[in-house]
């Protein structure tokens, strides 16, 4: 079994929709992430959480918004989806060493598709 | 902010060649700088951790070294094999290292 699943790999939607995309993992990292991927701009940081009680803005978080339901759990949602949110969105999760981030491990995205 | 290059265009070389690949930064030196491979419709997968009091780092075929001054790493893979083919992903930390900064990777393609 995978260490981080996301679900699902795949999704078309339309315009305006909710969407949710779902992440779990069984590494028992603190650390969770979640990314887009455009070709060319590389992995761009959408939210991050620490804990379950602890949650943050990254780079790029404008329509987004998400969820920690327990340590193993962490959702994405585009609550009205629009066209450009069109991307491959990975989740990923870390250990911290002393308040840094350790190497990050990453589920194998999901492809998502806004007609 | 903390900008990473890597060359854009993909790197194509023969089997059994050394594969090298760039990756510069502007502002900070980071405590610390990964290299990421990823294979298409997969997410990156952690290789090799360097940390800034470290000239070279080695694993198997692999090689890293950071140069502090110069703001850059170079990541080679010796004796390179058709599955090498990937892309590769530089990254590095935030200040305070509460956040992890990737670059767009480097496409690599080793020829048989």
């Amino acid at each position: 079994d995978a260490d981080v699943t996301q679900t699902p790999r795949n999704r078309i939607t339309k315009t305006g929709k909710r969407i949710m995309l779902e992440c779990s993992q069984t590494k028992g990292h603190d650390r969770m992430y979640w990314y887009r991927q455009d070709p060319g701009l590389g992995l761009r940081l959408i939210y991050y959480s620490f804990d379950v009680k602890d949650i943050n803005k990254g780079e790029i978080s404008d329509g987004y918004s998400v969820s920690r339901q327990a340590q193993a759990k962490f959702s994405l949602s585009l609550e009205s989806a629009i066209p450009n949110q069109t991307a491959l969105y990975f989740c990923a999760t870390s250990d911290s060493d002393r308040g840094r981030n350790q190497p990050q491990h990453f589920g194998d995205g999901t492809r998502l598709s806004i007609l | 902010s903390q900008k990473i290059e890597q060359n854009s265009e993909a790197l194509n070389i023969q089997e059994g060649k050394t594969a090298t690949l760039t990756c510069n930064y502007t502002n900070y030196s980071p405590a610390y700088l990964q290299w990421y491979r990823q294979d298409p419709g997969r997410g990156p997968v952690f290789l090799l951790l360097i940390r800034e009091n470290e000239k070279e780092k080695r694993k198997e075929r692999l090689k890293v070294t950071f140069d502090t001054t110069l703001k850059q790493s170079l990541f080679h893979i010796t004796a390179s094999q058709p599955a090498d083919s990937a892309t590769y992903l530089c990254a590095l930390e935030s200040p305070g290292g509460f956040k992890t900064i990737f670059g767009a990777g480097t496409r690599l393609f080793v020829k048989a």
